[in-house]
């Protein structure tokens, strides 16, 4: 298993500016992942983050909003750019093995409100 | 594409009723399967997984699933609850030899005294 810390575990921010989530595991891992969870809603895969290249994106996330870094295979960074209200959820980071079952490990998460 | 429907989206039961709490997938392709459980304010934490094998998987804190191919499901149960299992329970699939996890949209389990 992974154990994954993420900074800040909450933040208050105002409408405009941006924010940057940081991301630690405890070991080295294939993949990492970002995810959002909108108020009362499930999870939302936001993007992959790759070690030495760009981040691959789902649909209706693009890297101007949500630029994401992977400087190497413990550390991942998402950064939430000209925030507004509706950004306001939980994001998470996620680290799989990358091997045959897939399994991911969870942070416990980035609590964001935007006034 | 994968998809996961989770029946109910809250589920009340009393301390020590047994609970089942319901999930279907649609995937064209083998899965893998998983339950997870997010505590009030924490992240998600794996409850079981199914990969292979025997269709009754067990998890942590006394839960376990069924996997149902014919059915397309992965059920999850519990014989007799705790008001510590109170939480919303997510389950999820990923395509064998994919890395995406996809989730269903979330069933919270409220345990009455």
């Amino acid at each position: 298993s992974a154990v994954i810390s993420q900074k800040p575990s909450r933040d208050i921010c105002q409408r405009g500016t941006s924010l940057t989530i940081q991301c630690q595991v405890d070991s080295q891992v294939t993949m990492m992942f970002w995810y959002r969870q909108q108020p009362g809603q499930s999870l939302t895969l936001i993007a992959t983050a790759n070690q030495g290249s760009e981040a691959t994106y789902e649909s209706g996330f693009v890297i101007d909003k949500f630029p994401i870094s992977r400087p190497n295979l413990t550390f991942s960074t998402l950064t939430v750019s000209n925030m507004s209200p509706e950004d306001s959820s939980i994001y998470l980071c996620s680290a799989g093995g990358g091997g045959l079952y897939n399994e991911q490990f969870f942070g416990p998460g980035t609590r964001l409100t935007v006034l | 594409a994968q998809s996961v429907t989770q029946l109910d989206s809250q589920v009340p039961v009393f301390e020590e009723a047994p609970v089942e709490l319901r999930c279907n997938y649609s995937s064209s392709v083998s899965v893998y399967l998983f339950w997870y459980v997010q505590y009030p304010n924490q992240g998600l934490q794996l409850l079981l997984k199914y990969l292979s094998g025997s269709t009754l998987v067990k998890g942590i804190n006394g839960f376990e699933a069924e996997f149902n191919k014919s059915q397309t499901s992965f059920h999850l149960r519990k014989p007799s609850v705790h008001i510590s299992d109170t939480a919303e329970y997510f389950c999820a699939v990923t395509p064998r030899g994919a890395q995406k996890l996809v989730f269903g949209q979330g069933t919270r389990l409220t345990i009455n005294p």
